[in-house]
């Protein structure tokens, strides 16, 4: 399978705290994203690392990247309540026509 | 105004129907995209095109035939509808990495 697989599957932490949600895939990227899904909603991408990039960050996000280990994470830092969703790590191939989405890590921030 | 519009939003029909799904982009995208995501919240690729050319089609079974009048629009049909065939399906478009979602369609199959 080409999916990229998120660990944990669930975490639940109080509001404040720092999330760090990990992702693991199998191939060659060009490109690794993460995605955020509120309940009942469509996935909203949040950040976009490309394959010869090792960290990047974007407001409280911040995203590394490691091609040797074929593995991403995804650090929230200072949660609120309103990051409650489900975050998922996707992966480019054919060009970019073919996104795999991972199983995805449900958060739940405790207020 | 919505970037990417799926109707309906929810879909309730009985096994052996055949229904259909619309799509409709206004960010002027080359490729479209049909996702699946079960109950277990797991997102499958069925299909991507590309302006209105299949590019993708993820072993999906006949019954799930994807039209694509024009760039911006891209249709799901579905014949002989299964109990299988439940779940919440996405509409997505991208022109470069980034991806942009519909709201999705909650089909459910009785």
């Amino acid at each position: 399978s080409q999916q990229g697989e998120e660990d944990p599957q669930a975490l639940s932490i109080q509001e404040g705290e720092n999330a760090t949600m990990n992702c693991s895939y199998k191939t060659s990227i060009n490109n690794l994203q993460w995605y955020r899904q509120n309940s009942g909603r469509g996935l909203v991408h949040l950040i976009l690392i490309r394959s010869n990039e090792r960290e990047k960050h974007s407001g409280r996000l911040r995203v590394t990247l490691d091609t040797s280990k074929k593995s991403s994470s995804l650090l929230i830092t200072a949660s609120r309540a309103a990051d409650t969703a489900s975050y998922f790590c996707a992966t480019d191939f054919r060009g970019g026509f073919k996104t795999i989405f991972g199983a995805g890590t449900r958060l739940f921030v405790k207020a | 105004d919505t970037a990417v519009s799926q109707t309906p939003k929810y879909l309730v029909t009985q096994m052996g129907n055949d229904k259909s799904i619309k799509c409709e982009q206004n960010l002027g995208h080359d490729t479209m995209y049909w996702y699946k995501q079960d109950s277990k919240k797991f997102l499958k690729i069925m299909f991507s095109y590309n302006n209105k050319e299949l590019i993708i089609n993820e072993t999906v079974p006949n019954r799930f035939s994807p039209k694509s009048p024009d760039k911006a629009h891209l249709n799901l049909h579905i014949n002989s509808l299964e109990l299988g065939d439940s779940a919440v399906y996405f509409c997505a478009s991208s022109q470069e990495a980034e991806a942009f979602f519909g709201q999705g369609t909650r089909l459910t199959v009785v």
